[in-house]
């Protein structure tokens, strides 16, 4: 079955500075990578998005690269503030059309420091 | 508030007792997710169920059973608890039952077995 792979673990960032995180997964059958992000004490929730025939996608501040070739995905994060600390987590799956099982990443803690 | 109700959100018992946990999803989701968070092994998906049918399996233990009733609700059923089995459990839903596209995610019941 499908593994992904998160680094780092924890990551510790200055108010402004730039966040990147970096997964790998192992199924090269694998089109659909979602980034969720949890706080304390709620669930995970979507923040950004890219299916495998997109290289790259931004949203704000928020930017997912795809490399398909080296099985890599990341998020980037610019320009950080305090609410983004949180537990970030990627995940990758394989459209069926019927049926979804998300594989995710063991997640990165992130904390922005003023 | 992501739509998806999960009830009770703290449950403590002892080993070797039933459980059940109960899930809402969010109003004209279909498909509802279920996923076992520990503190060392991330997210891992248990099961998916659409319209009432099973669609996905992951790694779920023969202990645990989970179904769909006509009304959309989900319950997870655990017996025969064991202290490994302590873990939040989350609850997630989803328009489609496809692979991609936004899981809305409750937030949580933590099991606490003694």
């Amino acid at each position: 079955g499908e593994n992904v792979e998160q680094h780092p673990s924890t990551l510790s960032v200055q108010e402004g500075d730039s966040a990147v995180i970096k997964c790998t997964y192992s199924d090269s059958a694998s089109n659909y990578f979602p980034w969720y992000k949890q706080e304390l004490g709620k669930g995970p929730q979507l923040i950004i998005d890219i299916r495998s025939n997109v290289g790259e996608k931004k949203d704000q501040r928020i930017a997912v690269t795809l490399n398909k070739t080296a099985k890599h995905f990341s998020l980037h994060i610019t320009e950080t503030q305090p609410e983004d600390s949180a537990v970030y987590f990627c995940a990758a799956s394989i459209n069926t059309g019927t049926a979804s099982k998300l594989t995710f990443g063991t997640g990165t803690r992130l904390q922005v420091t003023l | 508030d992501s739509g998806v109700t999960q009830t009770p959100k703290h449950l403590i018992t002892a080993t070797g007792q039933r459980v059940t946990l109960r899930c809402s999803p969010r109003s004209g989701d279909l498909s509802v997710y279920w996923y076992q968070q520990s503190l060392d092994q991330g997210l891992q998906f248990l099961i998916q169920y659409y319209n009432g049918e099973e669609r996905a399996k992951g790694n779920i233990l023969e202990r645990f059973s989970a179904q769909q009733f006509p009304d959309l609700h989900s319950e997870l059923n655990l017996s025969s608890l064991e202290l490994g089995d302590s873990a939040l459990y989350f609850c997630a839903s989803s328009r489609r039952g496809g692979g991609t596209g936004e899981l809305f995610f409750g937030e949580g019941s933590r099991l606490t077995v003694l």
